[in-house]
């Protein structure tokens, strides 16, 4: 099972809004809606940023959302600020033996 | 306050065992099925095993199939994870992570992501 595509980084200035592309197949995320989101900071564990594709968890702000479209997922930032530079990775439900897939992950810089 | 604290990460040679444990607290631990994921120095995050709430069901990643065992212990709120046969492309921060969901009075429903995540245990396999 090879790791979903994410680009390997994306930036952003204060204020504007960015989208992190997440990249698998249709036996992940083409063919289920069980994407999530992860972000994590330096040192830190990750944290849920978003489940089931567009679902955020109590307590992660509304700038971030989630979509699908065919094999691609995506998770945009919008009102970028500081805090949210960090690490950002997907990962799908697979229908493989192994369960689970990470995205590749995606620096955010904040410019 | 909903936590969970890994121990029994170190230095150990190739080939060689380690155990890895994950204390839980703060939530019904029997109600949820928990998770290994692991981040080599500088790289992703990489799932590597799920089991059950009833420990029924279990799952392996290929890396780690037929070298790692995952379990749990519901009475004293612990995940395990037996590492035999280590070796150094298995040298990694190693998290354990609960698998986000909700019971209600009848039933429970889990989605197919990690919601709480411990800070890891630092596993290095060297010689």
């Amino acid at each position: 099972q090879s790791a979903l595509t994410q680009p390997a980084s994306v930036s952003g200035s204060p204020g504007q809004s960015i989208t992190i592309s997440c990249t698998g197949t249709s036996s992940d995320v083409g063919g289920y809606n069980y994407v999530s989101w992860y972000q994590q900071h330096p040192g830190k564990a990750p944290k849920l940023m978003i489940y089931d594709v567009s679902n955020r968890p109590s307590g992660v702000s509304n700038r971030f959302s989630g979509s699908k479209s065919g094999n691609t997922a995506s998770l945009t930032i919008s009102g970028l600020q500081a805090e949210d530079e960090a690490d950002y990775y997907c990962s799908s439900y697979t229908s493989s033996s192994t369960l689970h897939v990470f995205g590749t992950g995606t620096k955010v810089t904040v410019l | 306050e909903v936590q969970l604290v890994e121990s029994g990460g170190g230095l150990v040679k190739p080939g060689g065992s380690l155990r890895l444990s994950c204390a839980a607290s703060g939530f019904t631990f029997s109600s949820y099925s928990m998770n290994w994921v692991r981040q080599a120095p500088g790289k992703g995050l990489e799932w590597v095993s799920s089991i059950s709430s009833s420990s029924s069901y279990i799952y392996y990643a290929d890396s780690v199939k037929g070298r790692f065992t995952i379990s749990r212990d519901n009475a004293k709120n612990s995940l395990y994870l037996q590492m035999n046969s280590l070796r150094a492309e298995d040298t990694a921060v190693y998290y354990c992570a609960r698998t986000a969901g909700y019971c209600s009075s009848t039933s429970c429903y889990e989605f197919h992501a990690f919601d709480i995540w411990g800070q890891g245990t630092m596993v290095t396999v060297s010689s």
